[in-house]
């Protein structure tokens, strides 16, 4: 069956440390993977889209990772700051899927001072 | 506004009831999705319209659930006959287009339905 798995345990981090955060998915074949933060009560916000033969992409604080052949992605968010704390998802984009998003359920990040 | 806008942002119907739920995507685009997100889960694709083309409707759970467009603007998502397993999250977005991939998807704050 299709999965797309991301820890689903809370990751607390200290302040200033790289939060790495990862989405694997099984029986999938994503042309892209987009990763988007949501805040509580409030809707996913787009962070960072790779294309399926893109190795990594990178904006400001944040990088993506995308390997195709171990079916995951990481996402990263080098120096951390309280603000940081969220959930973030991952989200399969199909080929051929019209655009339509998969989304995993979720890392809840914590960063603490 | 600059955003999706939906409405409304709270709703708490009894069993049984019909609900009408409101999508203003941002001007000029022209693709439009809804997505359902129970506690402590993913979303769910439900439908999605992409200009004057006819809605990929492959996510809605039953024939209860069915989504208009107006053109390339307002959206609704109405809700038959509500029962308790549909109380969620449901939220709205938009993109400049569905037709070319790699477009990020814009997201207004949901209406949080509550079905007694």
């Amino acid at each position: 069956s299709q999965k797309i798995e991301q820890n689903s345990e809370a990751l607390n981090i200290q302040e200033g440390k790289t939060a790495t955060l990862t989405c694997n998915y099984t029986n999938y074949s994503p042309a892209y993977l987009q990763w988007y933060r949501q805040d509580p009560g409030r809707g996913p916000v787009f962070l960072l889209l790779i294309r399926e033969n893109e190795k990594e992409k990178r904006k400001e604080r944040l990088k993506v990772t995308f390997d195709t052949t171990l079916k995951q992605s990481l996402f990263h968010i080098t120096a951390s700051q309280p603000a940081d704390s969220a959930t973030y998802l991952c989200a399969l984009e199909l080929t051929g899927g019209g655009n339509k998003l998969t989304f995993g359920t979720g890392t809840q990040l914590k960063v603490e001072l | 506004g600059a955003g999706v806008s939906q409405s409304p942002s709270n709703k708490v119907t009894e069993k049984g009831k019909d609900v009408e739920l409101r999508c203003d995507p941002i001007s000029g685009h022209t693709a439009l999705y809804w997505y359902r997100q129970r506690l402590g889960q993913g979303l769910e694709f439900l439908i999605y319209f992409q200009g004057n083309s006819a809605p990929d409707k492959s996510g809605l759970p039953s024939d209860r659930f069915s989504a208009e467009r107006t053109g390339e603007s307002v959206s609704t998502l109405t809700i038959q006959r509500t029962q308790q397993e549909d109380s969620a999250v449901y939220l709205c977005a938009s993109s400049l287009t569905g037709s070319h991939s790699n477009q990020p998807q814009h997201f207004g704050d949901g209406t949080r339905l509550s079905i007694l």
